[in-house]
């Protein structure tokens, strides 16, 4: 069954430190992976998107590597700032999938303290 | 340019009542999609529409109906709700297919069965 795993479920960080999220998915084969912010109440907006041949992608402070070797991706975000505090969704898409077939993951909750 | 607007934003049914979510797009998007997104899951499809005047179902459609009045316009029907879909609703479009092209999200609607 095609999953996406997100780890861990919730961070807490001080601003202006860097963090590292997690993705693992079983997805195989896929066309692109994604990663979404989506803060409290909103929502998700676009971060990256990789193509399956893409090692990484960068929007700003936010960073997404991507290895399809391993089936793992990871988003690091550098010198956080409060605003960052939302939950961060991996999202897969299969390749041959019908329109809309995307495995989103459960999301990583972080907060940033001051 | 307001991108993907859902109407109402707020509501409150009591079990057996019947209410549609609608969505607008101002982006020209051919593709638009109906999720909801539950505590502890990851989003996951309703139906989606790949043009005007086609509609399919997704991942979990039932319950649910909708309709594609427009190039614009995508509106999610529940004709007797039930608590098993309290739940936030997204819409969604897209230039291209969701799979592989940029999803944009509207700002959800909350929605409670009691």
């Amino acid at each position: 069954k095609n999953q996406v795993e997100q780890s861990p479920q919730s961070l807490i960080i001080l601003e202006g430190k860097n963090c590292t999220l997690q993705c693992n998915y079983t997805v195989s084969p896929f066309s692109n992976l994604r990663w979404y912010k989506q803060d409290t109440g909103r929502g998700p907006v676009s971060l990256t998107i990789m193509t399956f041949s893409e090692n990484t992608k960068s929007n700003g402070r936010y960073t997404a590597t991507l290895d399809a070797d391993t089936k793992q991706s990871s988003l690091h975000i550098t010198a956080s700032q409060l605003s960052d505090s939302a939950s961060y969704i991996c999202v897969v898409s299969p390749t041959g999938g019908s329109q809309g077939n995307l495995i989103f993951g459960k999301g990583t909750k972080l907060s940033v303290k001051p | 340019n307001a991108g993907v607007t859902q109407t109402p934003k707020f509501q409150v049914l009591k079990t057996g009542q019947s209410m549609t979510l609608q969505c607008a797009q101002d982006m020209n998007h051919n593709s638009m999609y109906w999720y909801r997104q539950d505590p502890g899951m990851g989003l996951r499809l309703i139906y989606y529409s790949a043009s005007e005047g086609t509609t399919d179902k997704g991942e979990v459609p039932n319950g649910y109906n909708v309709s594609r009045l427009n190039k614009r316009e995508f509106s999610l029907r529940l004709e007797s709700a039930a608590p098993s879909q309290t739940s936030v609703y997204f819409c969604a479009s897209s230039g291209l297919a969701a799979n592989t092209g940029e999803l944009f999200f509207g700002e959800g609607s909350r929605l409670t069965v009691l």
